[in-house]
């Protein structure tokens, strides 16, 4: 199995910081990493795709990067709704599997 | 836009079959992996296993001897089985729907599932 790790497991931010998430692979793979965002009680969103794709209807301000082992996930400037727990996910192989997410506070 | 619901109960027993259900509407069941992925309270995503539209499937190994994910095209529903479920088996359940590389670009609400006697 691919193992995800994200950095860090939490973090506190304020509206308006850029705020930057590292998810490491346990082996390399291209770009077969995607990106999801979770609210408290709801269901998961996809953010990101393909590592670096926006999805439909998601603000540019999120935004992806990496390949190989290390990927990014970065908000260029954290509002208010952007406080969740985001999960990196790699497609590149199966079992398909999950980080162990990020929880982003407000500071 | 195609919405998915699961369905089933949210109680079993230790040792007994979960057993849920994932109706989508707003589409077709043809021509996607649909999965299912679980989350205990507080927890991490776990992928389970997927069923592609033409009923191929796709278990996490740690899983598969107790897992059976099945197909009804008739009525755009998919269906999760786990055996011998004990209570580590209790977590928020969703369905969900992809393309192989996408796998999960529309989600079920989630439906928790507690195993307790």
């Amino acid at each position: 199995d691919i193992q995800m790790t994200q950095s860090p497991s939490s973090l506190s931010a304020s509206v308006g910081d850029r705020v930057t998430i590292t998810c490491r692979a346990s082996q390399s793979f291209s770009s077969y990493l995607n990106w999801y965002q979770q609210k408290t009680g709801k269901a998961p969103k996809l953010l990101i795709y393909g590592a670096a794709s926006l999805q439909s209807g998601v603000p540019s301000r999120f935004s992806g990067g990496g390949s190989g082992t290390e990927f990014t996930l970065t908000i260029s400037s954290l509002q208010p709704e952007d406080f969740a727990t985001y999960y990196c996910q790699q497609s590149y192989s199966t079992p398909w599997t999950f980080g162990q997410g990020t929880k982003v506070e407000i500071k | 836009q195609v919405q998915l619901q699961e369905s089933g109960p949210g109680l079993v027993k230790p040792s007994e079959t979960l057993s849920l259900t994932c109706t989508v509407s707003g589409g077709s069941i043809s021509s996607y992996y649909w999965s299912w992925i679980r989350q205990p309270p507080g927890k991490e995503l776990e992928w389970i296993g997927y069923i592609y539209y033409s009923g191929s499937t796709n278990y996490k190994p740690s899983l598969k001897s107790r897992v059976t994910i099945s197909v009804d095209t008739s009525k755009n529903q998919f269906s999760l089985k786990v055996n011998s479920v004990t209570a580590a088996d209790s977590a928020v359940y969703y369905c969900a729907r992809g393309l192989y590389y996408t796998p999960f670009q529309h989600w079920g609400q989630g439906t928790l599932v507690t195993v307790s006697s």
